[in-house]
């Protein structure tokens, strides 16, 4: 069974650009969550998408976006980007289990460079 | 605010002997517990989670322990294996995670280190 899989795994941006990340979740899951991991900050919740509906958003700004299609893939948008924004950006997707645990697959990250 | 804390950003053990790692939350509304384990360049993976109804899970050389009145959960890794060396992250997920179980609140993380 496949992973997650995010794409690209690396990437370079200058400030002000913006920049739009992929993600294909594991077979069968249709939920999508995005993380953001910084040294010393630990991974952060940025969003998450569930049928194509944003069902919990994390306390980031209004540059990252994002939105799922109706085959659960997930992108997410940050605009105008900024040097704090340099990061590991995580997916992980939860399988439709009734227990709502909590536990996430995720993928390997997409590394984005501000400079 | 951080609502799950790792105090201790990094550990080191000698192979063969017990890990313990450590993480404190402050919301009472969590009730599902995680640990997640990450190689660099690579994302994290799932290790053991517990419930906020048991006070003990084990798997394996793995054990998590949930003391809730003191909020605060241990993971215990016996025997530690040079594999093992990886920053562990806490987690935690329920209610106070914005009424939903699939949004998860990670601790900053530990280093554990095996020596061989």
């Amino acid at each position: 069974k496949a992973g997650v899989t995010q794409t690209p795994r690396y990437l370079i941006k200058t400030r002000g650009q913006q920049v739009t990340l992929s993600c294909s979740p594991i077979s069968g899951h249709r939920s999508v969550s995005w993380y953001q991991q910084t040294p010393g900050q630990g991974l952060q919740f940025l969003f998450e998408y569930f049928s194509e509906t944003q069902r919990n958003k994390g306390n980031f700004p209004g540059r990252f976006s994002g939105r799922q299609f109706s085959n659960s893939r997930s992108e997410m948008n940050v605009s105008t980007l900024e040097l704090g924004d340099s990061a590991l950006y995580l997916c992980a997707s939860s399988p439709p289990t009734g227990a709502n645990t909590g536990e996430l697959f995720f993928g390997e990250g997409s590394r984005l460079t501000v400079l | 605010d951080q609502q799950v804390k790792q105090n201790s950003p990094s550990l080191s053990v000698q192979e063969g002997r017990i890990s313990i790692l450590n993480c404190d939350y402050t919301n009472s509304m969590f009730d599902y517990f995680l640990w997640y384990k990450k190689y660099p360049a690579e994302g994290p993976t799932f290790l053991i989670s517990i419930s906020s109804i048991k006070d003990k899970n084990e798997d394996g050389r793995f054990t998590v322990f949930l003391n809730k009145s003191a909020k605060h959960l241990s993971l215990h890794i016996v025997p530690s294996q040079p594999g093992d060396s990886a920053v562990y992250f806490c987690a935690a997920s329920g209610l106070g995670s914005g009424g939903s179980n699939y949004k998860l609140t990670f601790g900053k993380g530990t280093l554990l280190t095996v020596n061989p």
